[in-house]
């Protein structure tokens, strides 16, 4: 079974500063990668996949995550963050030939001014 | 469009009684998962339809655990008795079937088990 682990449980940041959260993946298979976002009390929103080509993604709100193979990661990126991207985001990676996604255990990203 | 609907929003109820989450998945979408979130465990699937018969329910944790799906545009989950352990945030999501393709979730049953 693929496995997701995501460094860090909380990154606290200050408004404008930029950010990296941290993802990486076990898997000995072509993968497809995906970053969600949760807001307080809401479902979990796509932010941004990788299925081929270019390993740069761009996804939403500004968001950026880069795949390596290599490395095994998929680290998702923002220049410049605001109070409002205060959220949980979940890295996440398909289960190879069942469309089911296995979800890390997140991180918080604490935005304060 | 209407995204994925869940009902009801928040449940509180005392240990032993039966519990039913409901699931709208968004129209047109072939495949439907059950999702559980915790604190301590991060979200599990619990089970996934495809067409509406179940492929996967390797995640669901024990018999007092059931999941349904009569038709295309419903579903329910099932917990009887329920147990305090169970108090979860329960997720439904859907797509269309395929590698790669965006799962949109709901936005959750909020489980108390007292």
């Amino acid at each position: 079974a693929q496995s997701v682990t995501q460094l860090d449980s909380q990154v606290p940041v200050f408004e404008e500063a930029p950010v990296e959260l941290r993802c990486n993946y076990s898997s000995s298979v072509s993968v497809y990668l995906f970053w969600y976002v949760q807001y307080p009390n809401q479902g979990l929103q796509l932010l941004l996949k990788y299925l081929s080509g270019s390993t740069l993604v761009k996804g939403i709100n500004g968001f950026e995550a880069e795949f390596n193979k290599s490395q095994t990661s998929f680290h998702l990126r923002k220049p410049s963050v605001h109070i409002s991207d205060t959220a949980e985001y979940f890295c996440a990676v398909e289960d190879s030939g069942y469309s089911t996604l296995t979800f890390g255990k997140g991180t918080m990203l604490l935005v304060s001014p | 469009d209407a995204g994925v609907i869940q009902s009801p929003r928040h449940e509180v109820t005392e240990m032993g009684q039966e519990v039913t989450l409901r699931c709208k998945p968004i129209s047109g979408h072939n495949s439907l998962f059950w999702y559980r979130q915790t604190m301590m465990r991060g979200l599990e699937l619990l089970i996934y339809f495809n067409n509406n018969v179940p492929i996967d329910d390797s995640g669901m944790p024990e018999d007092r655990f059931s999941a349904k799906m009569p038709n295309a545009s419903f579903s329910t989950l099932k917990i009887q008795p329920s147990e305090p352990r169970d108090s979860a945030v329960y997720f439904c999501a859907s797509s269309f079937a395929g590698p790669g393709n965006t799962i949109y979730f709901g936005e959750g049953s909020w489980l108390t088990v007292v």
